[in-house]
């Protein structure tokens, strides 16, 4: 079955960095388009961005945009993402979802989430 | 982007009634590409609809979702215990970004 297993909670600093991991099994890897989207306290949900398994390219949405870095291991269909001069506003839960097809698709299955704290 | 408001912010039904959530956007979603989520605490989220009427694999027929353009609707036609959860909307017909709505809570009366 299809799984997408996050790493742990996290607890930084303002001004650190968080890279969030998310191992894929049950499917071949590269065949999907992976999704990391957030949720802050009380807040919606928040798409991220994407990245092809395949080439490792991406599409950031803008506001993330010189501070998020998706890359992607595939010898062992793992997925990164490391979110950089972290403030208070960036505690979130940070989740991985799949996608079928590249932005134009549902996400059919997602990581339990990892939650990351930015506290002094 | 397009923006989903969601409604009501917060349902109280009991088991075995019907629930009607909405989900409207600030503008037309091509090609009603939309999709609803199920979400329970200490659980991933769960794909239920897709498209904004076909059901994701192994989700109940009590399960279905309807409309297009601006308007979509989710609808849970008896409700079960395990039904009391929050759901999203997403929208992913004008990317990026990929948005969603903020969130119906559906919570036992």
């Amino acid at each position: 079955q299809v799984q997408l297993v996050q790493s742990g909670a996290e607890v930084k600093k303002p001004g650190a960095s968080v890279k969030v991991s998310c191992k894929a099994s049950g499917y071949s890897f590269t065949s999907c388009y992976m999704h990391w989207v957030r949720q802050a306290p009380g807040q919606g949900l928040e798409w991220m961005g994407i990245i092809n398994p395949v080439g490792g390219s991406t599409t950031y949405e803008q506001k993330f945009q010189g501070r998020v870095t998706m890359t992607t291991d595939t010898s062992t269909s793992t997925m990164y993402m490391e979110l950089r001069s972290l403030t208070y506003e960036d505690t979130a839960v940070y989740y991985c979802a799949r996608g079928l097809l590249w932005l134009r698709s549902e996400f059919d299955y997602w990581g339990q989430g990892t939650p990351v704290t930015v506290s002094s | 982007e397009i923006v989903l408001t969601q409604s009501p912010g917060t349902l109280s039904l009991s088991p075995g009634e019907r629930a009607t959530l909405s989900c409207r956007a600030s503008q037309s979603v091509p090609g009603s590409y939309l999709a609803w989520y199920q979400k329970k605490p200490g659980q991933a989220l769960r794909l239920l609809i897709y498209g904004a009427s076909s059901r994701a694999t192994g989700i109940p027929d009590r399960f279905s979702g309807s409309g297009s353009g601006t308007d979509f609707t989710l609808t849970i036609s008896r409700l079960q215990p395990a039904d009391f959860a929050v759901y999203y909307c997403q929208q992913y017909g004008i990317t990026p970004p990929i948005t969603f709505g903020q969130g119906t809570r559906l919570e036992i009366k």
